[in-house]
């Protein structure tokens, strides 16, 4: 079965600084990868997601990348505001979707 | 069209009671998974359902845990004799339909506390 692996466990940033999270996986048959973001007590929800035809996807300050070849995609976040503060979950997704272990995020202000 | 639907938010039980956690998919998803998370930790899977089928219960332990997604009603969540251990938020999801390009859509989760 897939495996999604998560790096880095926790990540903190000063306000305004970029954000990086890294995923990889072992189903090479995988081609959906979303991203899900859980604030503190609530449910995760999905803030973007790429599909294999795609290598690289953008919605505003957030971007995904996709290397198929290499099977790791990542999450860039930009000028992070203390908003962005949360856990952020990958995941890989052929029948079934296998999430990664979360990234605790801290933007500090 | 409202959400996923998962009650009760919060649920108490002492050691050996059991725990019912119901899940109702949002409307027209037919799909729903089962998610465990204890503190600090992430969202592990547990069991995927159709509508009275089982699908995938790779993750769930093998025993007193047990789920079912019946043709009319919520899905359900049944935990015999719970124990410590079993203290996690369980979160459900739904989806239209299985296989790729399907974004799972989770529920608010139930919150168990094992006294």
């Amino acid at each position: 079965g897939e495996n999604v692996e998560q790096h880095p466990s926790t990540l903190s940033v000063q306000e305004g600084d970029s954000a990086v999270i890294k995923c990889t996986y072992s189903d090479s048959a995988s081609n959906y990868f979303p991203w899900y973001k859980q604030e503190l007590g609530k449910r995760p929800q999905l803030i973007i997601d790429i599909r294999s035809n795609v290598g690289e996807k953008k919605d505003q300050r957030i971007a995904v990348t996709l290397n198929k070849t290499a099977k790791h995609f990542s999450l860039h976040i930009t000028e992070t505001q203390p908003e962005d503060s949360a856990v952020y979950f990958c995941a890989a997704s052929s029948d079934d979707m296998r999430f990664g272990a979360g990234t605790r995020l801290t933007v500090k202000p | 069209n409202a959400g996923v639907m998962q009650n009760p938010r919060h649920l108490v039980r002492r050691r050996g009671q059991e725990a019912r956690l119901r899940c109702s998919p949002m409307k027209g998803h037919s799909h729903v998974y089962w998610y465990r998370q204890l503190p600090e930790e992430g969202l592990k899977f547990m069991v995927y359902l159709q509508k009275e089928n089982i699908i995938d219960e790779s993750g769930m332990p093998k025993e007193r845990f047990s789920a079912e997604f019946p043709k009319e009603g919520p899905s359900i969540l049944r935990i015999q004799q719970v124990v410590r251990g079993d203290s996690a938020a369980y979160f459900c999801a739904s989806s239209p339909r299985r296989g790729s390009y399907n974004e799972q859509f989770f529920g608010p989760g139930t919150r168990l506390t094992v006294l």
